[in-house]
């Protein structure tokens, strides 16, 4: 059973525009999210937190849904450096390291 | 830079040999994972440690893996007779004594490859 979902894309995108991608979660037990950023064939990088009350840091918004049980990632302004893949992250009691239970992945892709 | 430092970055060994994975934490930090990553997929949590304990090792495969983390030195994660299977890029992170669930400092990965 998945704990963490992504779809894992590629999202396409031109340069300039606005990107969202979300995340289910199923285990409603899960107490704080992330998303982190991994670049090709490197680390991931944590990107941002997500709260309840929403989380905004420049052209990055994370949001969290519990009623429907998802977490978003919206970028505006697109730029050809944000193409990565972006990792849902969700943190839960009783599971292993702290509960962290990593989603496979969206692929963002910014074309000029 | 004091980041999280992993070596070797390139492993290459032949099927049944062993691969031993090093791992420094950040300045500061107790806590060492170590996660795997196949291609297209997620990272795997393997094993949770402190200096000298295991913490949770739920995710180690039951034959072949080790970790340990000695109070001098890096962490280490140990492939016995490593398989074909076994390719992949393998994570260490760290965090600090007082952390945030959540919150982890990735090293640039070990990535072997198993002939």
């Amino acid at each position: 059973r998945k704990e963490v979902e992504q779809d894992p894309g590629p999202f396409n995108v031109p340069e300039g525009a606005t990107v969202a991608f979300n995340c289910t979660y199923s285990n409603s037990a899960s107490q704080s999210f992330f998303w982190y950023r991994q670049d090709c064939r490197k680390e991931p990088k944590l990107l941002m937190s997500v709260y309840s009350s929403g989380n905004e840091d420049g052209r990055f918004t994370a949001q969290l849904n519990r009623a429907s049980q998802y977490i978003s990632l919206l970028i505006r302004d697109s730029k050809l450096s944000d193409s990565a893949t972006y990792l849902c992250v969700g943190v839960y009691s009783g599971g292993g390291a702290d509960g962290l239970t990593f989603g496979k992945g969206t692929h963002l892709i910014i074309q000029p | 830079n004091a980041g999280v430092m992993q070596n070797p970055r390139h492993l290459v060994r032949r099927r049944g040999q062993e691969a031993r994975l090093r791992c420094s934490p950040m300045k500061g930090h107790s806590h060492v994972y170590w996660y795997r990553q196949l291609p297209e997929e997620g990272l795997k949590f393997m094993v949770y440690l402190q200096k000298e304990n295991i913490i949770d090792e739920s995710g180690m495969p039951k034959e072949r893996f080790s970790a340990e983390f000695p109070k001098e030195g890096p962490s280490i994660l140990r492939i016995q007779q490593v398989v074909r299977g076994d390719s992949a890029a393998y994570f260490c992170a760290s965090s600090p004594l007082e952390r945030i669930p959540g919150e982890l400092f990735f090293g640039e990965g070990s990535r072997l490859t198993v002939l």
